[in-house]
């Protein structure tokens, strides 16, 4: 199975900061990466797909990148409503795998 | 609109059985393949199934494999998963989503409890 090590786990940022979360394949997986944000009590909100494409309506300020084996996913002058908890998956080849996700809070 | 509704959920005693529903609008169903995912309480996202279009394919996640089956009835829009066996660690709450390359949509999920 393929592994998507995540981090960090907690990612404290204050409200205008730029972030970047990253995951890491331990298998090629070509561009079949998403991300997703997930609130409290929300089901899970797709926010790049493609691992570079921004899905819709998704603010500009979030952007998705590989190098490698490495996927980041970027946010640019944090607000407040992007306090949340940060998910990749990988869906080249089953099972799919999610990485273990990075809690972003204010710091 | 795209909608997914799941249920079935509960509370159930470890190694009993339960069946989960989603039923599907707004799009065509017997064209898309569907998804089962779960979390943990206080946990991180799990995939735990996968049904072709036309449940000529299913994959499964080890977790589950041979416990949990999925299966789809196209004529009636819905998504199931049955679940044998169930252990403690089963606990979650449980997504039906339909994935595209552009877009996903997700049920607002059922909560399922496995305790004596």
């Amino acid at each position: 199975d393929i592994q998507m090590t995540q981090s960090p786990s907690s990612l404290p940022a204050s409200l205008g900061d730029r972030v970047t979360i990253t995951c890491r394949a331990s298998q090629d997986i070509g561009n079949y990466l998403r991300w997703f944000q997930q609130k409290p009590g929300k089901s899970p909100r797709l926010m790049i797909y493609g691992a570079t494409n921004l899905a819709a309506g998704v603010p500009s300020r979030f952007s998705g990148s590989r190098s490698g084996s490495d996927y980041s996913l970027t946010i640019n002058s944090l607000e407040s409503e992007d306090m949340a908890i940060y998910y990749c998956l990988q869906h080249n080849e089953y099972p799919l795998t999610f990485g273990s996700g990075t809690k972003l809070e204010i710091k | 609109e795209v909608q997914l509704v799941e249920s079935g959920g509960g509370l159930v005693k470890p190694g009993s059985s339960l069946k989960l529903s989603c039923v599907a609008s707004g799009f065509t169903f017997s064209s898309y393949g569907m998804h089962w995912i779960r979390q943990a309480p206080k946990k991180g996202l799990e995939w735990i199934a996968l049904i072709y279009y036309d449940s000529s394919n299913k994959y499964y996640a080890d977790s589950v494999k041979g416990r949990f089956t999925i299966s789809r009835d196209n004529s009636k829009n819905t998504l199931y998963l049955e679940m044998n066996s169930l252990r403690s660690e089963d606990t979650a709450m449980y997504y039906c989503a339909k994935f595209s390359w552009e877009a996903d949509y997700w049920g607002q999920g059922v909560m399922v409890t496995v305790s004596s």
